[in-house]
């Protein structure tokens, strides 16, 4: 089936420190989407992507879709205490239908050192 | 903003029971999911519903049902509880034409 992969599953660094995710997969996505989750909480949208090569920023966060569309990477800057949490890719295949569901990676725990 | 409410936040229930969680998507969303997520687990998905009918399945055991009504809140219908059951069970909420899909806060689900 299809699979996002994200590694490492966790990462740590120092506040005010920037920090880059990946994600990757061996079948084509049409959408990217980065959500944030906390423990016990329902995954936060943090960007979404829809044309292959796109760059968007959110704040202090920056995801690119890949040329591709088999990947894509979000940046943090100037990291802060409350960007603790985990970090989930997802792609969509199709905007509607049987395709439309989301595929998520496995996560990345961010941990940030105060 | 109006988010998607879910509820309830959290359920306990015995093995064999059945369990019913509810979803109300944001206003004006018509297209709603059902996700299971596992401790330390990604989301997985179950099924969705657009307009009412049911527009994808994955993962979804046959003990399980759902439905999306005519004001386009959606139910999980769960029988036969198993301990794997266990988990937090999310809905989300997108436009057919916007694929942004929001998310609820879940509903935890315990079986013992």
């Amino acid at each position: 089936g299809q699979q996002l992969n994200q590694s490492p599953q966790s990462m740590f660094i120092q506040e005010g420190e920037d920090v880059s995710m990946n994600c990757t997969s061996s079948s084509i996505f049409n959408t990217w989407l980065w959500y944030k989750q906390d423990p016990g909480e329902g995954p936060v949208l943090l960007i979404a992507l829809y044309k292959a090569g796109e760059l968007t920023s959110n704040g202090r966060l920056t995801a690119q879709f890949g040329i591709t569309r088999k990947d894509s990477f979000l940046n943090i800057s100037a990291s802060i205490p409350s960007d603790v949490g985990i970090y989930f890719c997802a792609g969509q295949r199709e905007a509607t239908g049987a395709n439309s569901k989301l595929t998520f990676g496995k996560g990345i725990t961010l941990s940030v050192r105060p | 903003a109006a988010g998607v409410i879910q509820s309830p936040r959290h359920l306990i229930k015995e093995k064999r029971e059945t369990a019913t969680l509810k979803c109300y998507p944001i206003p004006r969303h018509d297209t709603v999911y059902w996700y299971q997520q596992g401790p330390g687990q990604d989301p997985q998905f179950l099924i969705s519903f657009y307009e009412k009918m049911q527009s994808d399945k994955g993962s979804i055991p046959d003990r399980f049902s759902a439905q999306q009504f005519s004001d386009y809140h959606s139910e999980l219908n769960m029988s036969s509880l198993e301990l794997g059951d266990s988990a937090l069970y999310f809905c989300a909420s997108s436009l057919r034409l916007n694929t942004e899909a929001f998310f609820g806060q879940g509903t935890r689900l315990t079986v013992v």
